[in-house]
């Protein structure tokens, strides 16, 4: 079956510092991947999202980068970080067929900008 | 534009109540599909359902259905009995055949609160 980590669960970073978000699916092969963030308001805002390694198209012009160094790996980052990068951050994927187009949620980081 | 409407921000109801969550979505596309999911407090979204555009069958399952009306473009959810672990937040989604990469359009989601 398939499986989807996120690391960290919770982080706590001081303006500036950088981010590195790590998000891994098992089970499965040349998935989509998703990232979206959740801000307090409880909306969920697409941030990039991946249909193969290598391949990121960015949904919000912002702070953040993401990258997909492996075909199972999709990481987020930033260079430094701003108080308004606080929220939960969340990774998803799906198989790339339109016919299962189920996404499958990560159990989510919950990042405090100090 | 906004393609996914929850009207409803919060939503209370004593337990063993029924409650119906409402979605209204927006489309040009003849094919998409709908989804619910749910978000408990601890934050990770379960997936709840998929219908397709060409299905309207109502779904049930156990406590949970769905009815689908493309002529009133909605998708809404109704919790039969309610019970406090329902207690969550819970978002509809829409997905358009041709968009790229699968790409979703969340609702801002409706709160759940289930009072015992």
């Amino acid at each position: 079956s398939q499986t989807i980590h996120q690391w960290p669960a919770t982080l706590v970073q001081p303006v500036g510092s950088p981010l590195s978000l790590e998000c891994t699916v098992e089970g499965t092969s040349n998935p989509n991947l998703y990232w979206y963030r959740q801000a307090a308001g409880r909306g969920l805002q697409l941030l990039f999202y991946s249909v193969g390694i290598g391949q990121i198209s960015s949904e919000v012009p912002q702070n953040l980068s993401a990258s997909r160094p492996q075909d199972r790996q999709f990481i987020l980052s930033s260079k430094k970080l701003l108080l308004s990068d606080s929220g939960f951050y969340l990774c998803a994927w799906s198989v790339a067929s339109i016919a299962k187009n189920i996404q499958y949620f990560g159990a989510g980081t919950r990042l405090s900008v100090l | 534009a906004q393609k996914v409407t929850q009207a409803q921000t919060e939503i209370s109801v004593v337990e063993k109540e029924d409650v119906t969550l409402d979605c209204v979505y927006e489309t040009r596309d003849t094919t998409y599909y709908l989804f619910w999911y749910k978000q408990p407090p601890s934050g990770e979204l379960v997936f709840l359902i998929r219908r397709n555009s060409f299905d309207e069958q109502n779904e049930i399952s156990g406590r949970y259905s769905w009815n689908f009306q493309k002529s009133t473009s909605s998708f809404n959810f109704t919790i039969t009995a309610s019970q406090v672990v329902d207690s969550a937040v819970y978002f509809c989604a829409l997905s358009e055949a041709f968009r790229t990469g699968n790409q979703f359009y969340f609702g801002t989601g409706t709160s759940l609160t289930v009072i015992p």
